[in-house]
């Protein structure tokens, strides 16, 4: 069983649409995250998430809605995409306190 | 504020040849350290994670990294790299708040 899974793996849109990516969790971890990692493969933190509640929104363009319908979920929205928006986005968890966090496969994201 | 400096942006080893990564970190208190991997199209793996105790820890594939206070380092090595090593690694640090912070990556080449 996948611990973080995300779908869809690849998604090639246009500018303008608006799209969600989906991340799921079966580690039973209180806390979830979006990560952007740039074209450099830097790691830039988005959204965090602790049982349900925003906890950490970094400065992203309210374009970007996280939304976690339950604890083992946090789906990224994104409006009005533009090309800049172009990137891997990563899903993670962790349980809380001290401890790692668990990473999806990341979704690549096209905009044209 | 918390922060991750890899120096190295790319390093090239021969196969066999020894392995160190350099990381730097930037933190007030206790510092909680991980380094991931990440190979080509993939999430990121947990290599290893120090939280306290002792200052050598081990990881997975053969990997270990040691904690050095008085440097504010917890550089990566290993004895003799494979070329399945070949991937980009990301030194972080986290804090009782579930924040994780990444460095830029050290994007490793092994040659035959």
């Amino acid at each position: 069983d996948t611990a973080v899974s995300q779908t869809p793996k690849y998604l090639v849109t246009q500018m303008g649409n608006d799209k969600s990516i989906k991340c799921e969790q079966n580690l039973g971890h209180d806390t979830m995250y979006w990560y952007k990692q740039d074209s450099k493969k830097f790691l830039k933190i988005m959204f965090s998430y602790n049982n349900k509640e925003l906890i950490i929104n970094e400065t992203v363009p309210n374009r970007f809605s996280p939304k976690s319908p339950d604890k083992a979920h946090l789906n990224l929205h994104i409006n009005s995409l533009e090309l800049g928006d172009s990137a891997v986005y990563f899903c993670a968890s962790s349980r809380g306190g001290i401890t790692e966090a668990f990473f999806g496969q990341g979704t690549r994201l096209t905009v044209v | 504020a918390q922060s991750v400096t890899q120096p190295d942006i790319h390093i090239t080893v021969s196969e066999g040849a020894s392995l160190e990564l350099r990381c730097n970190y930037s933190y007030g208190a206790t510092p909680y350290l991980f380094w991931y991997v990440q190979s080509p199209g993939q999430g990121l793996q947990l290599l290893l994670k120090y939280f306290s105790g002792d200052t050598l820890v081990q990881g997975i594939k053969g990997f270990e990294a040691e904690f050095k206070r008085s440097q504010s380092s917890f550089n990566l090595r290993k004895p003799s790299v494979h070329w399945s090593d070949a991937a980009e690694y990301f030194c972080a640090v986290g804090n009782t708040g579930n924040q994780f912070y990444f460095g830029t990556g050290t994007s490793l080449t092994v040659i035959p």
